[in-house]
């Protein structure tokens, strides 16, 4: 079992709508979390963090962490072309700081 | 800021021959990380390094990669021999070693061994 899962997609979702990614982590070590979206042939980019139970918005994103369920969700509201990507969920524990990333949720806005 | 650079972005090469990558981190950040991606594997750490001291090599896959970090402005990655199956993109991270570790990358050196 990898640390961080992912579900790999495609996740396919009209324009205008809530893209909803899910990721589930192993270890109970792991404090906070990333958000990296990743265009084709691109570098990872930062979209957000979360560290607390609960939401946090930004925007159009929205983070969700469950740490008694071990998993970590994110919101795309008003989903956009441009928000086509592959976005990748990592974790890192509070001691160090060591990212351990999920293999990625590939999204597809279709206009 | 330029952010992280990395040289060269495009590396073909033979199989058995040394391959050199380069990067460059943020100004001012104190932590350095090599990745590796493939389509097969995903992202993978090789090595990170804080304030210029490897501490965390247990991704790097064999002995033929290498790391350095001589100063705080400068890595390069070894790969000798190199082989096929190290045909992947590798990219430089770097991070302030602060409270929530965001990690800025670099572009990327996409490696082709033939």
């Amino acid at each position: 079992q990898k640390e961080v899962e992912q579900n790999s997609g495609p996740l396919s979702v009209p324009e205008g709508a809530i893209a909803s990614l899910n990721c589930t982590y192993s270890d109970r070590g792991s404090q906070s979390f990333f958000w990296y979206r990743q265009y084709s042939g691109k570098s990872p980019e930062l979209i957000m963090f979360i560290y607390s139970n609960g939401d946090k918005e930004d925007g159009r994103f929205t983070a969700q962490l469950n740490k008694a369920s071990q998993y970590v969700s994110l919101l795309i509201r008003d989903s956009q072309p441009s928000d086509s990507a592959t976005y990748l969920c990592a974790g890192i524990k509070a001691a160090g700081n060591k990212l351990t990333f999920g293999g990625g949720t590939r999204v597809l806005v279709k206009p | 800021d330029a952010g992280v650079i990395q040289s060269p972005r495009h590396e073909v090469t033979e199989m058995g021959q040394e391959v050199t990558l380069r990067c460059k981190p943020i100004s001012g950040h104190n932590s350095l990380f090599w990745y590796r991606q493939t389509m097969m594997r995903g992202l993978e750490l090789l090595i990170y390094f804080n304030n210029n001291v490897p501490i965390d090599d247990s991704g790097m896959p064999e002995d033929r990669f290498s790391a350095k970090m001589p100063n705080a402005s400068f890595s390069t990655l070894k790969i000798q021999p190199s082989e096929p199956r190290d045909s992947a993109v590798y990219f430089c991270a770097s991070s302030l070693n602060s409270g929530y570790n965001e990690q800025f990358f670099g572009p990327g050196t996409r490696l082709t061994v033939l």
